[in-house]
């Protein structure tokens, strides 16, 4: 199946751990992005990523970062976790800018 | 800094009545999202609106743009159980050349039989 795929689909810890989500497209997009949707549902963009630009929402904390080994990849990186890092972070591909594909989503819980 | 704006937040219908959910925007852009998302699922992409006047229906679900008033509808006809969902608006905050989408805090749509 062509989709956007994210590992693990649930993720408990704890505060001050380090943690990784992955996200993999098989649709030959070229732009990645990791958005955020809290408590209230709300959804937020954190990154965008081609493999010529990244660009981050200047509120998200350096403790998140991006790193994409190649196109069809970009993870998420989460050091010294905190308790307002719980949510359900979204990984979504698209061609250049246009329409954005969803991956399934990932729930963490920093306990 | 661009804001997207829906109402209502919280819509409650009876199945074969109508309705619209409405999407404002403060800045300029010709791109305007809106997708889907059931509790616990990811988000569905519904329309992609690109231009002024742009008007997309997919069987009881009718979305158009007037980027002059930066207003969007999504309108729902004769609604049934299986639309009960949140919809979410997302506008393109580099007018479509970034893909930075600032969503609306969604519409949460329940219909009662």
């Amino acid at each position: 199946d062509t989709a956007v795929s994210q590992t693990p689909k649930y993720l408990v810890t704890q505060m001050g751990n380090d943690k990784s989500i992955k996200c993999e497209q098989n649709l030959g997009h070229d732009t990645m992005y990791w958005y955020k949707q809290d408590s209230k549902k709300f959804l937020k963009i954190m990154f965008s990523y081609n493999n010529k630009e990244l660009i981050i929402n200047e509120t998200v904390p350096n403790r998140f970062s991006p790193k994409s080994p190649d196109k069809a990849h970009l993870n998420l990186h989460i050091n010294s976790l905190e308790l307002g890092d719980s949510a359900v972070y979204f990984c979504a591909s698209s061609h250049l800018s246009f329409e954005q594909f969803f991956g399934p989503g990932t729930r963490l819980t920093v306990l | 800094e661009l804001k997207v704006e829906q109402n209502p937040l919280f819509l409650s219908m009876q199945e074969g009545k109508n309705y619209t959910i409405y999407c404002n925007y403060s800045t300029t852009s010709d791109r305007l999202y809106w997708y889907r998302q059931d509790p616990g699922k990811s988000l569905e992409s519904l329309f992609v609106l690109l231009s002024n006047g742009a008007v997309k229906q997919e069987g009881r679900l009718m979305a158009s743009l007037d980027t002059k008033a930066r207003l969007s509808t999504l309108h729902i006809t004769a609604a049934v159980h299986d639309l009960s969902a949140t919809y979410f608006c997302a506008v393109d905050e580099g007018g479509g050349s970034q893909g930075n989408l600032i969503f609306g805090k969604g519409t949460k749509l329940s219909v009662k039989p």
